[in-house]
């Protein structure tokens, strides 16, 4: 089993709807936790951390469940340029910010 | 853009050969970590360096291994290179502030064939 678990994708959407992604962590102990986008052929962006209380950045909004091991960015009104794939991120308490990736949603945004 | 930079951009070796990949953190981040990233994959902890000294490795074998240098830089050393060493490889940099928040380098595609 993997220790970060996100569905691949691909999910293409037209321009203006709105996205889930979902993924899930094996280990209990994580402690910290990020959605990373990365577009094609170039280094991963932090993109926001996610919080318990559940967090909002403009069109993005995470949700962390920690009793379900379960993260989520929903993205609103999406745009030509949301087009990437979105990592999911966690961080192990006590490991030296050892960042633990899925391997990642593609998401293609269409006009 | 994040401060962090990497060189070469690409590189292509035959098995067998050594390589050296070189990383300049951003100014003021003291812990710079590497990653392997295969095509359609997340990323993969290699290992992490603080203050000189590694701080923490993921499973990789030994022929991976690492430097950092008094001015933060950092290098990562792969010898007897596999053909599934093929890979985006980053490093990343933290501040000590930062808690886990890190940065990352464009990479160095590298390429062995």
């Amino acid at each position: 089993r993997k220790e970060v678990e996100q569905d691949p994708g691909p999910f293409n959407v037209p321009e203006g709807a709105t996205v889930a992604f979902n993924c899930t962590y094996s280990n209990s102990a994580s402690q910290s936790f990020f959605w990373y986008r990365q577009d094609c052929r170039k280094e991963p962006k932090l993109l926001m951390s996610v919080y318990s209380s559940g967090n909002e950045d403009g069109r993005f909004t995470a949700q962390l469940n920690r009793a379900s091991q379960y993260i989520s960015l929903l993205i609103r009104d999406s745009k030509l340029s949301d087009s990437a794939t979105y990592l999911c991120v966690v961080n192990w308490a006590g490991s030296a910010r050892q960042l633990t990736f899925g391997s990642g949603t593609q998401l293609t945004v269409l006009p | 853009e994040t401060g962090v930079t990497q060189s070469p951009t690409h590189l292509i070796k035959t098995r067998g050969q050594q390589v050296t990949l070189r990383c300049s953190s951003q100014s003021g981040h003291n812990t710079v970590s590497w990653y392997q990233q295969a095509l359609g994959q997340g990323p993969q902890f290699i290992f992490q360096y603080y203050r000189e000294e590694e701080n923490g490795r993921g499973n990789f074998p030994p022929r991976f291994s690492g430097l950092q240098f008094p001015n933060y830089s950092s290098e990562l050393n792969v010898n007897a290179l596999e053909l599934d060493d093929s890979a985006l490889d980053l490093c990343a940099s933290g501040s000590p502030q930062g808690a886990d928040t890190q940065y990352f380098g464009p990479g160095t595609r590298l390429t062995v064939l």
